[in-house]
């Protein structure tokens, strides 16, 4: 069955990095666009990030963009994001979904959260 | 940019009852709509995508309509596992996937 397990959240000060990762399985992860989503504590989601299955395309929203980026290693069957310049408002758990149909997500991770503060 | 507009914020309804569900999109998004159910403690599940087709696994009681702005969830007999908050998604050129504010199906 498909599953997605992120890891690399933490707390971390404002200014800060972090690495998240984000574990496929029971899929061809190469076959598949990725994306990361986030919650912030009692809101609603927010798109972050999209890339394609072989990495060659890559977005942001603009909340994230110079700051943020998204990876994939489609050996190791991983997803990243790499989140410099930490701020307050990035305090979120960050979801990796996979795209489906190049609209939707189908399936989701169970979250990892990503706490800035001093 | 497209923004969704999900009503009402809450609403409260007992077990049995029916609960319709409004996202309307700022413009046209054509049947490109997606509705996702998020239970405390746990990530979002597609539900229902292009604007009526349930996703795998979805009992027949969850339904979707609409098309262009005005797009409705329908649950036609709330179970208690349906208690839950709600989101609708479009992708548009830019940004490319936005989501309404949700709406809160609460027990009343």
């Amino acid at each position: 069955q498909v599953q997605l397990v992120e890891s690399g959240g933490g707390l971390v000060k404002p200014g800060g990095s972090l690495r998240l990762s984000c574990a496929a399985s029971g899929f061809t992860f190469s076959d598949y666009y990725m994306s990361w989503i986030r919650q912030a504590p009692g809101k609603g989601l927010e798109w972050v990030s999209y890339i394609s299955s072989s990495g060659s395309t890559i977005y942001y929203a603009d909340s994230v963009k110079g700051r943020f980026t998204i990876s994939r290693d489609n050996a190791k069957n991983s997803l990243y994001l790499q989140m410099n310049s930490l701020r307050a408002e990035d305090t979120a758990v960050y979801y990796c979904a996979r795209v489906w149909q190049q609209r939707y997500f189908d399936y989701w991770g169970q979250g990892t959260l990503v706490t800035v503060s001093s | 940019e497209i923004v969704l507009t999900q009503s009402p914020a809450t609403l409260s309804l007992s077990p049995g009852e029916r609960a319709t569900l409004s996202c309307r999109a700022s413009q046209s998004v054509s049947s490109y709509l997606a509705w996702y159910q998020q239970k405390p403690g746990q990530a979002p599940r597609l539900l229902i995508y292009d604007a009526s087709n349930r996703a795998t696994g979805i009992p027949a009681r969850f339904s979707g309509s609409g098309s262009g702005t005005d797009f409705t969830l329908t649950i036609s007999s709330l179970e208690p596992e349906d208690f839950a908050v709600y989101y609708c998604q479009q992708r548009s050129n830019w940004p490319l996937w936005t989501f309404g504010q949700g709406t809160k199906v609460e027990i009343k």
